[in-house]
């Protein structure tokens, strides 16, 4: 998965604080996701992007904020983070269609 | 219902056995991933599939459109394929977004 780099790897904050989790791919793809992978519950669509300067909300966007201002990034982003936020997440990128998608390493943030 | 439903949740197999995890989905797909994670780490693709089967080494993956099913097999199971596998299906349109399964614990015995 050399293609997608995340951003920081490990994260801890206090609730109320804010952080920018980055997600970077270096294949010109089109299409980026932030997803969060919690037990139990499997891989959960947070927003997405379709291309530079767009973005979409996915299954589970509230508390979260994202940028697309360059095509290579992905931008997750937590004004005031909170316990319920303490997750895995991981971002993904593809050209779309039947090409392959490739995926992040994961951050793991806990948020006390 | 999930979009995805992978089947079953948790195996437990003993060392050389046949593995077969199942995928359904309810939507329409412009491929199916099988993808492979270990605990505490990344995910790994195994496999892309839009038709027919795949192999790479001892693992083989099938896709069905008309029925809307997958399924991953491992030939001669090994501890070391303990994992996580997780069914993903990318949507047509949409998007193109990736709608995952909530994955399938593998445990193989020595």
């Amino acid at each position: 998965n050399a293609g997608v780099t995340q951003t920081p790897k490990f994260r801890v904050l206090k609730t109320g604080q804010s952080m920018t989790l980055l997600c970077a791919q270096d294949m010109n793809h089109e299409y980026m996701y932030w997803y969060r992978q919690d037990p139990g519950m499997g891989l959960r669509l947070i927003h997405y992007s379709v291309g530079e300067g767009t973005t979409a909300k996915g299954e589970v966007p509230d508390g979260y904020n994202v940028s697309r201002l360059k095509k290579q990034n992905f931008l997750l982003g937590l004004e005031s983070a909170a316990p319920s936020q303490t997750s895995v997440y991981f971002c993904a990128s593809t050209l779309g269609g039947q090409n392959e998608a490739f995926f992040g390493q994961g951050t793991r943030l806990t948020v006390v | 219902k999930n979009e995805v439903e992978q089947s079953p949740q948790n195996l437990t197999a003993q060392e050389g056995e046949f593995i077969t995890i199942n995928c359904s989905y309810s939507v329409g797909i412009s491929a199916l991933h099988w993808l492979q994670q270990h605990p505490g780490g990344g995910i790994v693709s195994l496999f892309m599939l839009s038709s027919g089967k795949k192999k790479h080494g001892r693992l083989i993956a099938t896709i069905n459109i008309q029925e809307k099913h997958s399924s991953l097999h491992i030939t001669a199971s090994h501890p070391r394929d303990s994992a996580v596998y997780i069914c993903a299906a990318r949507r047509r349109f949409l998007g193109d977004k990736i709608i995952f399964g909530k994955g399938t614990r593998l445990h193989i015995l020595p």
